[in-house]
């Protein structure tokens, strides 16, 4: 079966220090990749997608960047924070072959980042 | 204009009964889906169940069914034989047409299971 990794659980950090968030998927091949955004008590932004490696696809314009090295890594980014990237983070990931309409994302555990 | 709403910030339910929670979206695409997901304390999304705009039938999964009303654009989840575990924040969904990726979410619904 397939499951999906994000690390750390949770994050403190500095404005203006770096980040790395990091999401992989096991179980499966080729999977499309998503970052979503959830502000408190709201719901879900999709930040980037990436269809394959090297190939990220952003949907708002923002602080933050995405990278696939891998098939089944995918991992959020910034040079430096801001106050407004507070958050929490959840990468997803749906199969591949499907047709746009029907293919479910499916979200790991989230990170909650915190910038004080 | 909003693309998914959900009107019910809250709701309260016994256990063992059954519970709607409302959805309405707004698209001109003819092709969309409609997706729900449930977030517990912990923050994960759990996917329930998945309507597709030319499904004839209304989905089911289990204790999960989704009430499909094209006409009207509304796809609201009805829970039957409510359980405490399922306690939580609810989330309708949609995707809307070829080649867009992304899901717009609703504000979500808190469903609150009393014993």
């Amino acid at each position: 079966s397939q499951t999906i990794h994000q690390w750390p659980a949770t994050l403190v950090q500095p404005v203006g220090s770096p980040l790395s968030l990091e999401c992989t998927v096991e179980g499966t091949s080729n999977p499309n990749l998503y970052w979503y955004r959830q502000a408190a008590g709201r719901g879900l932004q999709l930040l980037f997608y990436s269809v394959g490696i090297g190939q990220i696809s952003s949907e708002v314009p923002q602080n933050l960047s995405a990278s696939r090295p891998q098939d089944r890594q995918f991992i959020l980014s910034s040079k430096k924070l801001l106050l407004s990237d507070s958050g929490f983070y959840l990468c997803a990931w749906s199969a591949r072959g499907g047709t746009v309409l029907t293919d479910t994302q499916y979200f790991g555990p989230g990170t909650r980042l915190t910038v004080l | 204009a909003q693309k998914i709403t959900q009107t019910q910030p809250g709701m309260f339910v016994q256990e063992k009964e059954a519970v709607t929670l409302d959805c309405t979206y707004d698209t001109s695409d003819p092709s969309y889906g409609l997706f729900w997901y449930k977030q517990p304390s912990s923050g994960e999304m759990i996917f329930l169940i998945y309507q597709g705009s030319y499904d004839q039938q209304n989905a089911t999964e289990g204790r999960y069914s989704l009430n499909f009303q094209k006409a009207r654009k509304s796809a609201n989840l009805v829970i039957s034989a409510s359980q405490l575990g399922d306690s939580a924040m609810y989330f309708c969904a949609m995707r809307e047409g070829l080649g867009r990726r992304a899901l717009t979410f609703g504000s979500g619904t808190r469903l609150q299971v009393q014993p």
